[in-house]
């Protein structure tokens, strides 16, 4: 119930092109929906977050899709760069909760 | 406006061995978080403090343990350790009464030979 499954585990594109990370979750309790960004040796850094009153949101070159029937969601990277070459985390969390649940997690390398 | 700051960076133990880590959290924020992210792994969620209390614990032992101090900074106490406990540690900050959104530090990486 807790869970969340993330794919694909790695992911190359040439820049400018345009990666999908896919998230998929169970427990229907969940309302929160963040992307966390993380580089070898550093701490995940929040990337852009969703709550399911909204099916899309956008911040700069990044945009969450949510389905929330389907409870899935997917994190989109306009005009990736080669600087966009980290690990990607989705995670879910209940805003009356305390914890978050993480995804396995996407490495993504974007070749000049 | 400092971030949330972890001490030490790096850190090698032996099993059998005990280690505290420190976390001061972002300006402003007054509930802590602490997570374990194994190799390849996505991180998972230890405890939250809050209030200097645990508010909320995952499935961890009870060789976990914590503190809050009335600065809102934190410790993660691992006693008895394991070779299984080599992880990087790190821990998260929110603002009051919305807990869901966290910011990580850099966390501590923590090896036990």
């Amino acid at each position: 119930q807790q869970q969340v499954k993330q794919s694909p585990q790695s992911l190359i594109v040439q820049k400018g092109g345009i990666p999908i990370i896919n998230c998929a979750y169970e427990n229907t309790a969940f309302d929160y929906f963040p992307w966390y960004q993380q580089f070898p040796g550093k701490g995940p850094a929040l990337l852009i977050a969703i709550r399911p009153d909204v099916s899309e949101k956008k911040e700069g070159r990044f945009t969450i899709s949510f389905n929330k029937s389907a409870k899935q969601f997917s994190l989109h990277i306009m005009d990736s760069q080669p600087g966009d070459s980290a690990t990607y985390f989705c995670a879910a969390g209940q805003n009356a909760g305390n914890m978050l649940t993480f995804g396995g997690g996407t490495r993504l390398m974007v070749k000049p | 406006d400092a971030g949330v700051t972890q001490s030490p960076t790096h850190l090698i133990k032996t099993r059998g061995q005990q280690v505290t880590l420190r976390c001061s959290p972002k300006s402003g924020h007054d509930t802590v978080s602490w997570y374990q992210q194994a190799l390849g792994q996505g991180p998972q969620f230890i405890f939250q403090y809050y209030e200097e209390e645990e508010r909320q614990r995952g499935n961890f032992p009870d060789r976990f343990s914590g503190h809050q101090f009335p600065n809102y900074s934190s410790e993660l106490n691992v006693n008895a350790l394991l070779l299984g406990d080599s992880a990087l540690y790190l821990c998260a900050s929110s603002l009051p009464g919305i807990t869901d959104t966290q910011y990580f530090g850099p966390g501590t990486r923590l090896t036990v030979l």
